[in-house]
């Protein structure tokens, strides 16, 4: 079973410029979760969509933006790029949401750079 | 507000040596606790642990959860180059219908031949 996808791996914007970032989830999981990934922050929660619906939403600001589609696919979106918004994002998918009982598995992540 | 605390931060070790990673976490609702293992790029997952004092084991690694205690060990024994990692642990929690983790900021071990 083919794992969790993520294009591009790779991304170099300026400072103003806005992103889409692509996230294909392993077959048949339905729920999909994005996280930032910093030196200084570490991993951290940007939002989960279930069934095409934003189901949490972390500390982020609104240019951060997602959203899933009827295939399980789900793509986030920056606007209005910062250079503090050059991280590893990551995607990870799992079966189904509800109380965070599944594992979570992850994609190989975006690598962005903001210059 | 929801913490979760790895150390050592970074960690060099010899091939042959035995390691143990530590995880503390503070949080409501918990629910589990998870390992991952990140080389490069993915992280992949290692173990869930929901019960205490259960020890998982697969392969040289093994981990324990001590919920009185509320923190998790990795341990690697014969540690081998591929080893070399960044070790996350990340918590759940119960409700809001969210597999949301709150990761732990990793441990990065290093093992030298």
């Amino acid at each position: 079973k083919a794992g969790v996808t993520q294009t591009p791996r790779y991304l170099i914007k300026t400072r103003g410029q806005q992103v889409t970032l692509s996230c294909s989830p392993i077959s048949g999981h339905r729920s999909v979760s994005w996280y930032q990934q910093t030196p200084g922050q570490g991993l951290q929660f940007l939002f989960e969509y279930f069934s095409e619906t934003q189901r949490n939403k972390g500390n982020f600001p609104g240019r951060f933006s997602g959203r899933q589609f009827s295939n399980s696919r789900s793509e986030m979106n920056v606007s209005t790029l910062e250079l503090g918004d050059s991280a590893l994002y990551l995607c990870a998918s799992s079966l189904r949401t509800g109380g965070g009982g599944d594992t979570q598995y992850f994609g190989p992540g975006t690598r962005l750079t903001v210059l | 507000e929801d913490k979760v605390v790895q150390s050592p931060l970074s960690l060099v070790v010899h091939e042959g040596d035995t390691v143990t990673l530590n995880c503390s976490y503070e949080v409501t609702n918990f629910r589990s606790l998870l390992w991952y293992k990140q080389e490069k790029k993915a992280p992949t997952f290692l173990f869930m642990l929901t019960s205490s004092g259960i020890e998982k084991k697969s392969g040289r690694l093994s981990s324990i959860l001590d919920k009185k205690e509320l923190f998790s060990i990795l341990n690697i024994t014969a540690t081998q180059t591929g080893d070399s990692a960044i070790y996350l642990c990340a918590v759940s929690k119960y409700g809001g219908a969210t597999n949301k983790l709150i990761f732990g900021t990793g441990t990065l071990l290093a093992v030298q031949p």
